[in-house]
C-alpha cells in the first residue's frame, strides 16, 4: 500500500526566509508525486507534480520541489517566503502505472510571520 | 481551464434531513470523480470513487446507504447525505479526473461545509 508522511504538523518561517515543507513517501514502483495547498474553508489547489525527468520541479507561486529517489522524499521549497503563503500544504502520491487513487499526507500548516 | 465547482459552499440542516452536494466539472469531461471528507486540521479521507454511468466504489468504513453518490453525466456527480446527524458535520471536497489527461491529475472543488444541527 502507498503512504505519505509529512513529519511536521506546522512550519514557522519569517517572511523573506527560505522555507521547506517535508514529505516522504512509500509506493510500489515509480511514484507520481504532487503538492497541493489549501486555504481556510477552500478546496485544494494544485502546486506542482513530479512524473519523470528532472528531479527539481518548479510549480506555481514560486514553489519548487526536489524529488530524491534514494531518500524517497519530495520536499517542497521556496527561496523567499511570503505572508500570503501561510496555508495548509498536502503532499500526495500514487503509483505511476496502473490505476490507483491519490494518497494524501496529513498536511503541514505553514505560518509565515511578517 | 479545468475548473471544478461545488454547490452549495455552506449548508446548515436539521438532524434527520437529507442534503445534496453537487460537483460539476465546468470546462472538461470527467469520467471519474472522487469524494473526500475532511475533519478539522486533518487530511482528506477518500470516501468513494464515482465513475460516470456506474455505481460508486466506496472505501472501507463508508456507509453507502448513508452517503449516496450519483455520477449521472460526464460533468456532474452528486453526494447526498441521507438522514444527516451532527456527526456528519464536516467539510466535503470533490475532485475530478479529466477524461483525456494523465493519470493522477485531479482538480478539486472548493469544498462544501456541512453543519448538522
Amino acid at each position: 500500500a502507498q503512504s505519505v508522511a509529512q513529519p511536521e504538523d506546522q512550519v514557522n518561517v519569517a517572511e523573506g526566509n527560505p522555507l521547506t515543507v517535508k514529505c516522504t513517501y512509500s509506493v510500489s514502483g515509480n511514484p507520481y508525486l504532487f503538492w497541493y495547498v489549501q486555504y481556510p474553508n477552500r478546496g485544494l489547489q494544485f502546486l506542482l507534480k513530479y512524473i519523470t525527468g528532472d528531479n527539481l520541479v518548479k510549480g506555481s507561486y514560486g514553489f519548487e520541489a526536489e524529488f530524491n529517489k534514494s531518500q524517497t522524499s519530495f520536499h517542497l521549497k521556496k527561496p523567499s517566503a511570503l505572508v500570503s503563503d501561510s496555508a495548509l500544504y498536502f503532499c500526495a502520491v500514487r503509483p505511476y502505472s496502473g490505476y490507483s487513487t491519490l494518497t494524501f499526507g496529513k498536511g503541514t500548516m505553514l505560518l509565515v510571520s511578517p | 481551464g479545468a475548473v471544478v465547482s461545488q454547490h452549495p459552499s455552506w449548508v446548515i440542516c436539521k438532524s434527520g434531513t437529507s442534503v445534496k452536494i453537487e460537483c460539476r466539472s465546468l470546462d472538461f469531461q470527467a469520467t471519474t470523480m472522487f469524494w473526500y471528507r475532511q475533519f478539522p486540521k486533518q487530511s482528506l479521507m477518500l470516501m468513494a470513487t464515482s465513475n460516470e454511468g456506474s455505481k460508486a466504489t466506496y472505501e472501507q468504513g463508508v456507509e453507502k446507504d448513508k452517503f449516496l453518490i450519483n455520477h449521472a453525466s460526464l460533468t456532474l456527480s452528486t453526494l447526498t447525505v441521507t438522514s444527516a446527524h451532527p456527526e456528519d458535520s464536516s467539510f466535503y471536497i470533490c475532485s475530478a479526473r479529466p477524461k483525456n489527461r494523465g493519470p493522477g491529475e485531479l482538480f478539486f472543488g472548493e469544498g462544501s461545509r456541512l453543519t448538522v444541527l
